[in-house]
This record gives C-alpha cells, structure tokens and sequence, in this order.
C-alpha cells in the first residue's frame, strides 16, 4: 500500500514565525504535491514537484515555498507564518506513469494565533 | 483556468440512493477521478473513469460520464451511515499532470 506520512497532525504557532510542514511517501513516486483544504474552497495547489530540486508554483504559492533535496520527501516552508494560513495542509504523491492518481497523507491541522 | 465545480452540501435518507454531480470545464481531460474525505482524514480514491467511457459500475458505486456536456455523476446506491464524507470530483489530462479538484460536496445521511 503507498503511504504518505505528515510530520504533525495539529500545529499551533504564532504570527511570524517559519513553520516546516513535511511529507513523505515511500513508494518512490516522483511527483509530489502541496494543497490546502478550506472550507467551500476545496483543494487548492500551493506547489508541486516533478522531481527532486524541482519546484513548480501551483494557484496559491504566495507567502509559501518548498524543498525537495530527496525523492520521498517534500517540505513545505511558511517563512513568516501569517493568520490567513491557518488552514489544513494536504501532501500527495503519485507515479509519473499509469493513472496519475495522487496518493494523499492524513493533513496537518495548523492554527497560527 | 480550468475549472471543476460541484454542490456543496446533499442530504439523502438511509438505504436511498445518492447522487453527486459535477461538471468541469477542461476538455482535454483524460481522467475523470471521486476521491472521498471522511472526518479528519486525507483523500482517499474511491474510483475513477478514462474520459472515452461512459460508465463504470464498482459494486454500490456507478460513474457517469457525459463528454459531451462534461458532466460527471457518481451514484451510491444503498446510502449507510458509512458514506458520510465530504467526495471530491477531479479531472487530469495525463498521468504527469496536476489534477483539478472541486469543492467537494459533503453528503449527509438521515436515519
């Protein structure tokens, strides 16, 4: 089964601060994805990744950025964290091949106060 | 940009059938995807549909395409109280592509 691991599932931090949100996924997918889930806006992509060191901006990347430096892991980077990104953060995976179904983890909660 | 929009909210008796519809706006969409949300949790695939069919059945589950007028439904028949979720409509045109996500529409069971 492909697994896609969040490093927290609640977060609370205060305006300003930088916040790591991490992601992995174990089965050696090369495109992984960043989302954020609010209520009656659906998903929406913050950025994405093809392949390792490669970025790509999604709809929303203001105010976030990414590292990918290996291929199971992708992070997600709030320099300055602000209170209009309290939301959940959605990471998934999925093969460059078959059906590009993206393999999701469980969401990180995350409140900034 | 393209686009994939679907209600937000469907309330249906137990036992009854659900339909959830959706409509998108990319025409070079190859996959058509439902991924389901329960409580808490992330994005689970509950099926999905290659845009040269029309229909695919999965035991309580039934997609419909209509390329046509790009239009998606998904029908689950015999609603249980398990079903509860919020389902995502998504469509993608290659398996390297970003998929588009609607809404999601939360579906609510009444007993």
């Amino acid at each position: 089964d492909v697994k896609v691991t969040q490093s927290s599932r609640y977060l609370v931090k205060r305006t300003g601060e930088k916040v790591f949100l991490e992601c992995v996924q174990d089965m050696d997918h090369e495109n992984m994805f960043w989302y954020r889930q609010d209520p009656g806006l659906g998903l929406r992509l913050i950025y994405f990744s093809y392949d390792v060191k490669m970025k790509e901006k999604g709809d929303i990347p203001e105010g976030y950025s990414v590292s990918r430096e290996k291929k199971e892991r992708f992070s997600l980077i709030l320099e300055s964290a602000s209170t209009n990104q309290t939301s959940m953060y959605l990471c998934a995976s999925s093969s460059r091949g078959g059906l590009g179904t993206q393999y999701f983890g469980p969401g990180t909660r995350l409140l900034v106060l | 940009g393209e686009d994939v929009e679907q209600s937000l909210f469907l309330s249906v008796r137990e036992g009854d059938s659900s339909v959830i519809n959706c409509t998108y706006t990319d025409s070079s969409s190859t996959y058509l995807y439902w991924y389901k949300q329960e409580p808490g949790a992330g994005l689970q695939l509950l099926t999905y549909i290659f845009s040269n069919m029309d229909m695919k059945q999965d035991q309580r589950l039934t997609v419909l395409l209509n390329k046509k007028d790009k239009h998606l439904s998904l029908r689950i028949a015999d609603t249980q109280t398990g079903d509860s979720a919020i389902y995502f409509c998504a469509s993608g045109y290659s398996s390297a592509s970003k998929i588009i996500f609607g809404s999601g529409t939360r579906l609510s069971i009444r007993p």
